[in-house]
C-alpha cells in the first residue's frame, strides 16, 4: 500500500537554527517523491522533488531508499519559512497518477 | 494563465442542502485531481480523471458525494445532501499526463456546513 508519514505535526525553531522535517513512505516500486507547501492563506505549491535534485529556497531533500525517507532540511531557518509541509509520494510518470500525500507538518520559525 | 481556478472560495450551507463546487484546470492540463483537507485526516484523494475520464473514485467518501468532467475545462465536486461532517477545504488540482511533471492546485473551497 502507499503510504507517506510524516511524524511531526507541528515543528518550532528558532530563526537561524537548522531544521529538518521528517517523512518516511511506503510504496512497492519506484516512487517519485516530493515536498509541497502551503503559506498562510495561499495555495499548496510544489517546493521541490527528488528527480530535480536541487535546492529551493535553501530547502534540501536526499531519497533515501534504504530508510524509505525523504527528509526536508534547511541549515537556516528563516521567518518566512513559517508554512504547512507536506511530503507526498506518486507512481512513476508523475503527472496522471494521483499524489498520496501525508498529514503535514506545521513548521514555526520564532523570531 | 490563471492557474487551477476554484469557485466559491468559502460556502456555508445547511445541513441537508446541495453543494457544488466548481474547479477549471490550467489549459492544457489532461489530469484532474479533487482533494478533501481536514485536520485530521490531511489531503485525501477523493477522486481523479485522465483526459475528462473519471479513473479511480474510491477516495469518495459516500454515495452523496458526486464528480463530473463534461469538458476538459471544467469539473464538478456535489455533495447531496451535506452534513456537518463534510466540512473541510476542497482542493482541486491539474496536471500535464505526458512526462514526470507536478500537479499545481488551486486555492481551494472553504465548506462549512452548519
Amino acid at each position: 500500500a502507499q503510504r507517506v508519514t510524516q511524524p511531526e505535526k507541528l515543528l518550532s525553531v528558532f530563526k537561524g537554527a537548522p531544521v529538518e522535517l521528517k517523512c518516511n513512505y511506503s510504496y512497492s516500486g519506484s516512487p517519485e517523491l516530493f515536498w509541497y507547501v502551503q503559506y498562510s492563506r495561499q495555495r499548496l505549491q510544489l517546493l521541490l522533488r527528488h528527480i530535480s535534485r536541487e535546492s529551493i529556497k535553501g530547502f534540501t531533500a536526499d531519497l533515501n531508499k534504504g530508510e524509505t525517507s525523504f527528509h526536508l532540511k534547511k541549515p537556516f531557518a528563516q521567518e518566512e519559512d513559517s508554512a504547512m509541509y507536506y511530503c507526498a509520494l506518486s507512481g512513476p510518470y508523475s503527472g496522471n497518477t494521483p499524489l498520496v500525500f501525508g498529514k503535514g507538518t506545521r513548521l514555526s520559525v520564532i523570531a | 494563465d490563471a492557474g487551477v481556478i476554484q469557485s466559491p472560495r468559502h460556502e456555508v450551507t445547511e445541513m441537508g442542502q446541495e453543494v457544488t463546487l466548481r474547479c477549471k484546470p490550467i489549459s492544457g492540463h489532461n489530469s484532474l485531481f479533487w482533494y478533501r483537507q481536514t485536520m485530521m485526516r490531511g489531503l485525501e484523494l477523493l477522486i481523479y480523471f485522465n483526459n475528462n475520464v473519471p479513473i479511480d473514485d474510491s477516495g469518495m467518501p459516500e454515495d452523496r458525494f458526486s464528480a463530473k468532467m463534461p469538458n476538459a475545462s471544467f469539473s464538478t465536486l456535489k455533495i447531496q445532501p451535506s452534513e456537518p461532517r463534510d466540512s473541510a477545504v476542497y482542493f482541486c488540482a491539474s496536471s500535464q499526463t505526458t512526462g514526470n511533471t507536478e500537479a499545481f492546485f488551486g486555492q481551494g473551497t472553504r465548506l462549512t456546513v452548519v
